[in-house]
């Protein structure tokens, strides 16, 4: 199960906090990705975290912004994105990555859990 | 505009078969594996096919994937109205060090 928290209403050059709570499978052993759709487009890849913490890579759309971390010990994911615009309202989704070793590196290969999503409204 | 492209929409009466393409480029189709995944109006995405052609045991058999070269296909068969969804393909880039998502592509049930 992975429940995401922390959405609402945030200022236009605020920040946000996202938590994802998860249970039922061994954490440490996943990597884990946080997923976002806004009103009326598809779903763009925010960001994706390895299992032990030691990679993290980022959207476009967020990269210099955002920073996902994970707490092993709470099996809980997050996601902070700071000088929010309008272009990040959305649903945030979490879940987990599962990996693959092709030529001798782990990638991400699909994503097999997903949370019911936090709603992200950036507005004045 | 997204890396990986897909067709906005398509559709088909219940009962067909469609198909919805993927494509993308060396560094992604052509070295990784696809996976797809259903959004179902006001639902989290759902995976319904990975490693290009594989379904998770809950997904029925009328979902089939498939690839070739720098291109995946997601085939739905003996469609029903509540296929009716947002399908979207996904894949690791290596060169970019990135989850790609199609655009997605809107099925409609006729």
């Amino acid at each position: 199960q992975l429940v995401e928290s922390g959405g609402g209403v945030v200022q236009p050059g605020g920040s946000l906090r996202l938590s994802c709570a998860t249970s039922g499978f061994t954490f440490k052993s996943y990597g884990m990705q946080w997923v976002r759709q806004a009103p009326g487009k598809g779903l763009e890849w925010v960001a994706i975290i390895w299992p032990d913490g030691t990679e993290d890579y980022y959207g476009d759309s967020v990269k210099g912004r955002g920073t996902i971390s994970r707490d092993n010990s709470e099996s809980t994911v997050f996601l902070e994105i700071n000088r929010l615009t309008a272009d990040d309202t959305g649903v945030y989704y979490c879940a987990r990555v599962r990996y693959a070793l092709v030529r001798g590196v782990l990638i991400p290969y699909y994503f097999d859990y997903w949370g019911q999503g936090a709603l992200v409204t950036v507005s004045s | 505009q997204s890396v990986l492209t897909q067709p906005p929409s398509v559709s088909a009466a219940p009962g067909q078969r469609v198909t919805i393409s993927c494509s993308g480029s060396s560094s992604n189709i052509g070295t990784n594996y696809v996976s797809w995944y259903q959004r179902l109006p006001g639902t989290a995405p759902k995976l319904l096919i990975y490693d290009d052609n594989k379904r998770p045991s809950e997904v029925p058999d009328r979902f089939s994937g498939s690839k070739s070269g720098t291109s995946a296909t997601l085939g739905i068969s003996g469609l029903e109205t509540g296929d009716e969804a947002d399908y979207y393909c996904a894949i690791w880039d290596s060169s970019l060090s990135s989850v790609l998502f199609g655009g997605g592509t809107r099925l409609t049930v006729l």
